[in-house]
């Protein structure tokens, strides 16, 4: 168990719907980052959140968006879902502020999204 | 553009056997390499982190060896066990700017 929590762990929904994922990161982990792992694809980082702030932005679509609540929660939104989103979302967290390049990352078990 | 490439795609060992997987990179200027082993269906799971001055790096029987020159990785995974089986990312980070490249993975299978 890596002690970060990713709910809920399946969700099917239709194409054009509005979905939220949320991720709980390790205790006293102050940085949560979010992937997406398409079928037979690899690992593709989306953004990352420090604190609060927006730190790092990677493949992210614009129709998707995420935050970083006071208690360290994070959610992720994605929005005008198209088959294509059909993916597992990782959420991952780390101890060290100084970004995604220098520290081991914890993982999520995933959400397995399924978009019909 | 910075690519990570992974070799091979699949692999297929029998149980107590060694194996090699390779991981070959163009990210430049380079910060770290990691190698995760991810679970089908679960998170990725940091296995070695290795910087620019760091030639071998081991976690039980999972020795990474790193050459910053030729920009090359390797995993050798010694003594397979059924547990082994899974897949092997490599991951390289670029210094000064916080971007990461994921290789799409090698999928090991470890047989009886």
């Amino acid at each position: 168990d890596s002690g970060v929590t990713q709910t809920p762990k399946h969700l099917i929904t239709a194409t054009g719907q509005r979905v939220t994922l949320r991720c709980s990161p390790r205790s006293g982990d102050l940085s949560v980052y979010w992937y997406q792992q398409s079928l037979d694809q690899g690992l593709q980082f989306l953004i990352q959140y420090y604190n609060g702030e927006e730190r790092a932005k990677g493949n992210i679509l614009e129709r998707f968006s995420a935050q970083q609540f006071p208690d360290l929660h994070s959610e992720l939104n994605l929005s005008s879902l198209e088959l294509g989103d059909s993916a597992l979302y990782f959420c991952a967290s780390s101890v060290d502020p100084t970004g995604i390049a220098k520290n081991i990352q914890y993982f999520g078990a995933g959400t397995r999204l399924s978009v019909l | 553009k910075n690519q990570v490439e992974q070799s091979p795609q699949s692999l297929i060992i029998l149980e107590g056997k060694n194996c090699t997987l390779q991981c070959n990179y163009t990210v430049s200027p380079f910060s770290n390499l990691r190698w995760y082993k991810q679970d089908t269906g679960r998170g990725p799971v940091s296995l070695t982190i290795m910087t620019f001055s760091e030639n071998t790096k081991s976690n039980g029987r999972y020795t990474a060896t790193l050459d910053a020159d030729t920009k090359q990785s390797s995993l050798h995974i010694t003594a397979s066990q059924l547990s082994d089986s899974a897949s092997y990312i490599c991951v390289v980070s670029e210094r000064g700017y916080q971007k990461v490249t994921f290789g799409i993975g090698t999928k090991l299978q470890v047989i009886p």
